[in-house]
């Protein structure tokens, strides 16, 4: 069945820098787009970054632009994110997701999610 | 950018229907994907391209999509029904995703 772990979320200095990382199995991770979606405490959903199936492209959110950087390695089924200079408003979980195509995005299996905690 | 208008809550008796609505400037010519979230878990989706149930969603959840206006529709409303429901559509003008700001369905 299809699985989708994030791990590398914890409590992290304001500046300091974070790399999460999601491990798929289940399906050919190749042939999806990858997403990463956050959500504050208490907040609803906020997409972030979105990685095409060989990784030539991608997009961010307005907000993630220029800090966060998203990539994938298909050969070992992994999604990443790597985010820099990290903000207390930041403190979100992180959840990766995936969509079965471009031209019909949706986003049909989810990660159980990564919290990560921006704070001195 | 693209902005996805949803009611924050939405009360319903059980066993009758509930309609969540999701307002954007002419959705009807997007594809709008719903999805579900109770607290503390991930969301899953719940109708995929306006009216598409993936495998395991119940009958019950219906969606549809003209001019301005998506509604996913909740017929024969369960207590396991309350959660967060989210719509999101694909914003091919930006490339970017798109959520609605979320509706909390309540069960009275």
């Amino acid at each position: 069945q299809v699985q989708l772990v994030e791990s590398g979320g914890g409590v992290v200095q304001p500046g300091r820098s974070l790399r999460l990382s999601c491990a798929a199995s289940g399906f050919t991770f190749s042939g999806y787009g990858m997403h990463w979606v956050r959500q504050a405490p208490g907040k609803g959903l906020e997409w972030v970054a979105v990685v095409w199936f060989d990784g030539s492209e991608k997009y961010y959110a307005d907000s993630v632009k220029g800090r966060f950087t998203i990539s994938r390695d298909n050969s070992k089924n992994t999604l990443y994110l790597q985010i820099n200079n990290l903000r207390a408003d930041d403190t979100a979980v992180y959840y990766c997701a995936r969509s079965p195509s471009q031209l019909m995005v949706t986003l049909d299996s989810w990660g159980q999610g990564i919290l990560v905690t921006v704070s001195s | 950018s693209y902005v996805l208008t949803q009611p924050p809550s939405v009360s319903v008796a059980p066993g009758k229907t509930a309609g969540i609505t999701c307002g954007g400037d002419n959705i009807g010519i997007k594809n709008v994907h719903w999805y579900r979230q109770e607290p503390g878990r991930a969301p899953v989706l719940v109708i995929s391209s306006n009216s598409d149930r993936p495998l395991g969603i119940p009958e019950r959840f219906s969606g549809s999509n003209s001019e301005n206006t998506a509604t996913l529709t909740i017929s024969r409303v369960e207590a396991g029904d309350e959660a967060d429901y989210y719509c999101q559509v694909w914003d091919s003008s930006s490339d970017h995703v798109v959520f609605g700001g979320g509706t909390k369905l309540t069960v009275l």
